[in-house]
């Protein structure tokens, strides 16, 4: 299966800043790869899908990016709304597989 | 509205067996690669399986191979999920998604239930 390696596991923020979070792939998985925000108590949202695309109705703020193997979500000027838990999961090929998560917090 | 409302999680002992389902409405079903993705009390998420449109390919984590079975009934717009010999480790709300399929391939998970939680316990 491939392993999908997301850093930080935490991180903290403050309201206006720019934030990265970044998931590396264990092999090529092309652009193959989501970006999912999830709130506390509530489903996963997709916010990036194939690495770059902007899911309907997500902020502009919300950007994907892709380097080989290394994946980056970039929130550009934090809001108070996405003080959230953020997922990659690659959809390259099968057993799908997340990573670890990324929680970003309110500095 | 496109809409995954999952049911059927509870309490079982360990050992035990539940079956989840998951009703789909808002958009044509059948057209749609069907998912399961649990995650355990303060955990992450894991994916769990996933089905074909068709139903004629099922694909399982090692976690669950052997104990759980994905199915479905595109007349009813319903995912199932058959958990047997079920452990105190598949404690978890299990979330139906939906695969955005195109041209037979799968992509990203573009649509998710509430979710439904299993207790596994004594």
């Amino acid at each position: 299966a491939i392993q999908m390696t997301q850093s930080p596991s935490s991180l903290s923020a403050s309201v206006g800043d720019r934030v990265t979070i970044t998931c590396r792939a264990s092999q090529d998985i092309r652009n193959d790869l989501g970006w999912y925000q999830q709130k506390p108590g509530k489903a996963p949202k997709v916010l990036i899908y194939a690495a770059t695309g902007l899911q309907g109705g997500v902020p502009s703020r919300f950007s994907g990016s892709r380097s080989g193997t290394d994946f980056t979500l970039t929130i550009s000027g934090l809001q108070p709304e996405d003080f959230a838990t953020y997922y990659c999961m690659q959809d390259y090929n099968y057993p799908r597989t997340f990573g670890q998560g990324t929680k970003v917090e309110i500095k | 509205e496109v809409q995954l409302v999952e049911s059927g999680g509870g309490l079982v002992k360990p050992g035990g067996s539940l079956r989840l389902s998951c009703a789909a409405s808002g958009f044509t079903f059948s057209s749609y690669t069907m998912n399961w993705v649990r995650q355990a009390p303060g955990e992450g998420l894991e994916w769990v399986s996933s089905i074909r449109s068709s139903g004629g390919y099922m694909y399982y984590s090692d976690s669950v191979q052997g104990r759980f079975t994905i199915s479905r009934d595109n007349a009813k717009n319903s995912l199932y999920l058959q958990m047997n010999s079920l452990r105190a480790e598949d404690t978890a709300v299990y979330y139906c998604a939906r695969t955005w399929t195109v041209a037979g391939t799968d992509y990203y998970l573009d649509v998710w239930g509430k979710g439904t939680t299993v207790t596994v316990s004594s």
